[in-house]
């Protein structure tokens, strides 16, 4: 099964955009690449995802490469509210969510 | 709005006992999961279902039992509770199998096996 590589943590300014960079270099042609987002002492979200072409939802973008080796999840104004572990995952060969460490993103004030 | 609700927000539970975590659906959702999470490991599936009566074994289902005889309730047995399955347990559902669906995540329980 494929899988996805984060930083563990970014920082970011409140109402600034924020680039979220994941890599998944041994994406195969079918997998859908997914995001969810996890805050505090709460159970994760789902965000955005895509196949192939950028998508754009009312919480994110989703840009994805043209080779699909990487996607970037974009928070177009952060907000303190936006401070939440977010994970790129893509799908596994059961139909399984594949789950990494995520990236923690912190925004300051 | 999908909601998906987990019977507990914490248990405290001994060595040895039967647990017993429920979760319930009411979105009419065919597919069902239940997940641990640690730190530093992220989400770790156990088991999921995509029927009643169906199941199938995630990534870690070793000490864990699970029973779906309806389609809105997803349940996770530890047979006899460990120190070692201390961790937060979460829940989701969703709608179909296909490589584009959403999971849905309850609030999670988090369990403390002493």
């Amino acid at each position: 099964d494929a899988k996805t590589t984060q930083p563990n943590s970014m920082e970011s300014n409140e109402e600034e955009p924020v680039h979220l960079p994941c890599n998944h270099s041994t994406i195969s042609g079918t997998d859908y690449i997914h995001w969810y987002r996890q805050l505090p002492s709460q159970g994760p979200e789902y965000v955005i995802h895509g196949l192939t072409s950028n998508v754009n939802n009312r919480m994110a973008s989703l840009a994805i490469a043209e080779d699909r080796k990487s996607s970037t999840l974009i928070l177009h104004r952060a907000t303190l509210r936006d401070a939440a572990v977010y994970y790129c995952i893509l799908r596994g060969s059961n139909y399984q969510l594949i789950w990494g460490a995520g990236t923690k993103l912190i925004i300051k004030p | 709005d999908v909601k998906v609700t987990q019977s507990s927000r914490y248990l405290v539970k001994r060595t040895g006992e039967k647990v017993f975590l429920e979760c319930v659906q009411d979105m009419d959702h065919e597919n069902m999961f239940w997940y641990r999470q640690d730190p530093g490991l992220g989400l770790r599936l156990i088991y999921f279902s995509y029927d009643v009566k169906m199941k199938e074994k995630g990534d870690i289902p070793e000490g864990y039992s699970v029973s779906r005889e309806k389609k809105e309730r997803f349940s996770l047995i530890l047979e006899s509770a460990s120190t070692n399955q201390t961790s937060m347990y979460l829940c989701a559902s969703s709608l179909s199998p296909g490589k584009g669906e959403t999971q849905y995540f309850g609030p999670g329980t988090r369990l403390l096996v002493l």
